[in-house]
């Protein structure tokens, strides 16, 4: 069965750059989450969309940035990029703004020099 | 704040044993309760999802739900080295939100 896709899978950034991530849903899911996790972290939401709408946001720092697009892909666009923000980021789809699991992409590791 | 508290481990069990991993969470109003095995490095990977009291059973997973108690568990029977991986235990709270609260995760670790 198709899965969530993320890309890049690994990203080497220096500080103050700008990175964009992107995630593509399974199909027909229409919600997409990002997560930051840490080492030996539990994930941290950053925000999600539903329907192309911002329908949550967490602890995404003012410098990052995330759009849904018309075919549910997502972007997460992150400026100034700090040393602090080297991390995994996991982007998570499921179907509906509902009670429904979210499904893991392979998520991408960003490391900044 | 809305907690979800799990033992961190490691949990060492033998193969073959069972292994019991633990949750329990602070909000009474939680609907939706899922466990996510994830490997080091790797992305969380759903094992069970679990909405009512109770029992649930796929294959070598067994999740319990005790809402009274606000405590999930997940027992892996015929564990094998295998299933050695950090499990986090994720809840969904009441109120509209469908943002899950996850723990800090059960390291298992299943030794030959």
């Amino acid at each position: 069965a198709a899965g969530v896709i993320q890309s890049p899978r690994h990203l080497i950034k220096e500080k103050r750059e700008t990175a964009t991530l992107k995630c593509y849903p399974i199909p027909r899911h229409d919600t997409v989450y990002w997560y930051q996790q840490g080492p030996g972290q539990d994930p941290q939401f950053l925000i999600s969309f539903y329907e192309k709408m911002q329908s949550d946001k967490g602890s995404i720092p003012d410098r990052f940035s995330a759009q849904q697009f018309s075919d549910y892909h997502s972007e997460l666009n992150m400026s100034s990029l700090e040393l602090g923000d080297s991390a995994l980021y996991f982007c998570a789809s499921s179907s509906g703004h509902s009670n429904q699991p979210q499904h893991f992409g392979d998520g991408t590791r960003l490391s900044i020099l | 704040q809305k907690e979800v508290e799990q033992n961190s481990g490691p949990l060492s069990v033998p193969e073959g044993a069972i292994a019991s991993l633990n949750c329990t969470y602070s909000d009474r109003g939680s609907q939706s309760f899922f466990w996510y095995r994830q490997y080091s490095g790797k992305s969380p990977e759903l094992i069970m999802s679990i909405y009512s009291n109770g029992d649930k059973e796929d294959g070598r997973f067994t999740a319990q739900l005790n809402k009274a108690s606000q405590y999930v568990s997940l027992l892996i029977r015929d564990s094998q080295p295998s299933d050695s991986a950090t499990y986090l235990c994720a809840v969904n709270p009441g109120g509209g939100s469908y943002i899950p609260t996850f723990g800090r995760g059960t390291s298992l670790i299943v030794h030959p």
